[in-house]
């Protein structure tokens, strides 16, 4: 059993799109982590949350931690297709648990 | 600052050879963990390490995996008398406190 459920598992949209990637989970977390990695690479860090209710900004991206620090969301505008790659959030308890991931496909 | 540095990128080897995987962290990271991960698949957790001390080694194969931390040098991940279901990427990430992890490369290991 995962720890932490990210859903969907796919999505494939069109260029231009909005999305959001769900991470959740019935455990509270000290941190949480949201990465994207590409193929034939390691994931890439995009963020970190720490605060329950907490939303952070990057670019195009937004992050929410939840209020209880048990889940999270990952919400894109406007997704380009420089934005393709498997989407990973991970959750600090006294060691990382990752969610199975999101694949992410934008179609030009 | 450098990152976190994993050598080899691609290792191939013969079923019954050893591998060994190294990892470099960031300069100032006294955790490390390793993962692997199966093609369209997340990241399994195989072991987190601090300086000479195995913490959390719940991931780990009971046989045939090793893994040490030493207070000076990398990381090792080392497997012995390898099977084709080795093959994989393992990842290396280091943190300073376990906070944060950042990730390396990765080492894609082949067994023929």
């Amino acid at each position: 059993t995962q720890l932490l459920e990210q859903s969907p598992q796919f999505l494939s949209i069109q260029e231009g799109e909005n999305l959001t990637v769900y991470c959740n989970s019935s455990s509270v977390f000290s941190s949480l982590q949201w990465y994207r990695q590409e193929p034939g690479e390691g994931p890439v860090l995009l963020v970190t949350v720490v605060t329950g209710g907490e939303v952070k900004k990057l670019k195009r991206l937004t992050f929410q931690f939840g209020d209880a620090r048990k889940d999270s969301s990952l919400h894109i505008t406007a997704a380009q297709p420089g934005d393709t790659g498997l989407y990973l959030c991970a959750g600090a308890m006294n060691k990382f648990y990752f969610g199975s991931g999101t694949k992410l496909n934008v179609k030009p | 600052n450098a990152g976190v540095m994993q050598n080899p990128r691609h290792l191939v080897r013969r079923r019954g050879q050893e591998a060994r995987l190294r990892c470099s962290p960031m300069k100032g990271h006294s955790h490390v963990y390793w993962y692997r991960q199966l093609p369209e698949e997340g990241l399994k957790f195989m072991v987190y390490l601090q300086k000479e001390n195995i913490i959390d080694e719940s991931g780990m194969p009971k046989e045939r995996f090793s893994a040490e931390f030493p207070k000076e040098g990398p990381s090792i991940l080392r497997i012995q008398q390898v099977v084709r279901g080795d093959s994989a990427a393992y990842f290396c990430a280091s943190s300073p406190r376990g906070y944060t992890q950042y990730f390396g490369p990765g080492t894609r290991l082949t067994v023929l």
